[in-house]
């Protein structure tokens, strides 16, 4: 069993729609957890991360962290079609530790 | 500020051959973090070198190596080509090796054939 689950979609939601993108993981020694953007052909971009338990807002992004539950999620609001892409969650015991990552979630986000 | 580069961008290798790819981070980052990316698997950790010291390793065969020079550019290596290396190769820096600030590269883009 991976340490990081991750559905691999696809997921295909209309422009303007809310979307919520999720991990689950068993090492409960993970405190801080990531979010990445990768597009084709890319390397994966950081959107945000969040510390511990709770939430994070980053314009249309919002992170929430549930340790109780091992359960991630990164919500979109007013998605785009620029928003398709590869969303990659990540997580890491300590700032120095090696990123442990869910297999990624592909995002198509239809006109 | 340039970002992290990585050389080359794409590499074709018969089974067998060795091949060297080369990661810049970004200037002033310190630490080079290395990763393979497969359909399968995902993102698998390599090693990460700081001040051109491994600090960390994953787990996988001694086929894989690297190594940092003074100018925090990093390469890795593998040897003995198999087909399952066939993938993209990612390196990350970060400044300080807080790698809740890892910065990625486009990533080398490596055939086995």
């Amino acid at each position: 069993q991976k340490e990081v689950e991750q559905d691999p979609g696809p997921l295909s939601v209309p422009e303007g729609a809310i979307v919520s993108l999720n991990c689950t993981y068993s090492n409960s020694a993970f405190q801080y957890f990531m979010w990445y953007r990768q597009y084709s052909r890319k390397g994966p971009e950081l959107l945000m991360y969040t510390y511990s338990s709770g939430n994070k807002e980053d314009g249309r992004f919002t992170a929430q962290v549930d340790k109780s539950s091992k359960y991630i999620s990164l919500f979109i609001r007013d998605s785009q079609p620029s928003d398709s892409a590869t969303y990659l969650c990540a997580m890491i015991p300590g700032t120095a530790s090696k990123l442990t990552f869910g297999t990624g979630t592909r995002l198509q986000v239809t006109l | 500020k340039a970002g992290v580069t990585q050389t080359p961008r794409y590499l074709i290798k018969t089974r067998g051959q060795q091949v060297t790819l080369s990661c810049s981070p970004i200037s002033g980052h310190r630490s080079v973090s290395w990763y393979q990316q497969t359909p399968g698997q995902g993102l698998q950790f390599l090693f990460e070198y700081f001040s051109e010291t491994q600090r960390n390793k994953g787990n996988f065969p001694g086929r894989f190596s690297g190594r940092q020079f003074s100018n925090s550019r990093s390469e890795m290596n593998v040897s003995t080509l198999e087909l399952g290396d066939s993938a993209l190769y990612l390196c990350a820096s970060s400044p300080s090796g807080e790698h809740t600030e890892a910065f990625f590269g486009q990533g080398t883009r490596l055939t086995v054939v």
